[in-house]
């Protein structure tokens, strides 16, 4: 069995300053592990993904990620926030190969402050 | 098209009507999932197929959840006498093939059953 928390439901940050959004797993695989952004209004649109590879994943728009086994985390950080990055973020876990299911987190509301 | 398409993107239903969902995968996509995103909450999925064979149906809440994806193209999800819980939106989403691990999203369909 898989799931994901994420541990903040609502973060706000100001703009130009970091943002870090957290995600803890539980897999029973070796799990392959995604962030999700959904804009209001718009589909969901990856930013990163870890497959196994590197630990340190970079996506699009600045974000990045580390897989960290020994804490089972998969958090979400990027340098300085810009008011685009406003939306909801989801992390997700799979099993280790294509064609399987996401198991999604119950997301995170990103806010930016001007 | 260039990315996945859904149809429509807004339903209104009464308690008792059936509807039926469409999905356009992105051309040549092998894989196709649907997925149930209820108000708040990240997404849960209902089941998914592999060309015209449906190889999953462990997330499909109920016998009133019926999916189909005769010609391995277009999916059509189809909900008979439904229910207030049913409100939700449905996404759907393609994967190129087994080798591949990105999931791509439609816009989704707002189902409002009052």
């Amino acid at each position: 069995a898989q799931s994901v928390t994420q541990l903040d439901s609502h973060v706000s940050v100001s703009e130009g300053t970091p943002v870090l959004l957290r995600c803890n797993y539980s897999s029973s695989y070796s799990p392959s592990l995604f962030w999700y952004v959904q804009h209001p209004n718009k589909g969901l649109q990856l930013l990163l993904k870890y497959t196994s590879a590197a630990t340190l994943v970079k996506g699009i728009n600045g974000f990045e990620a580390e897989f960290k086994k020994s804490e089972t985390s998969f958090h979400l950080t990027k340098p300085s926030a810009h008011m685009s990055d406003a939306a909801e973020y989801f992390c997700v876990v799979s099993q280790n190969s294509g064609n399987t299911p996401l198991v999604f987190g119950k997301g995170t509301r990103l806010s930016v402050i001007a | 098209g260039a990315g996945v398409s859904q149809s429509p993107r807004y339903k209104v239903a009464k308690r008792g009507q059936d509807v039926a969902l469409r999905c356009d995968p992105i051309s040549g996509h092998v894989s196709l999932f649907w997925y149930q995103q209820a108000l708040g909450q990240g997404p849960e999925f209902l089941t998914y197929f592999q060309n015209e064979a449906q190889l999953d149906k462990s997330g499909l809440p109920s016998d009133r959840f019926f999916a189909e994806r005769p010609e391995g193209s277009v999916s059509t999800l189809k909900i008979q006498r439904t229910q207030q819980e049913d409100s939700a939106v449905y996404l759907c989403a393609t994967l190129r093939d087994q080798t591949d691990y990105e999931q791509y999203f439609g816009p989704g369909t707002r189902l409002t059953v009052t």
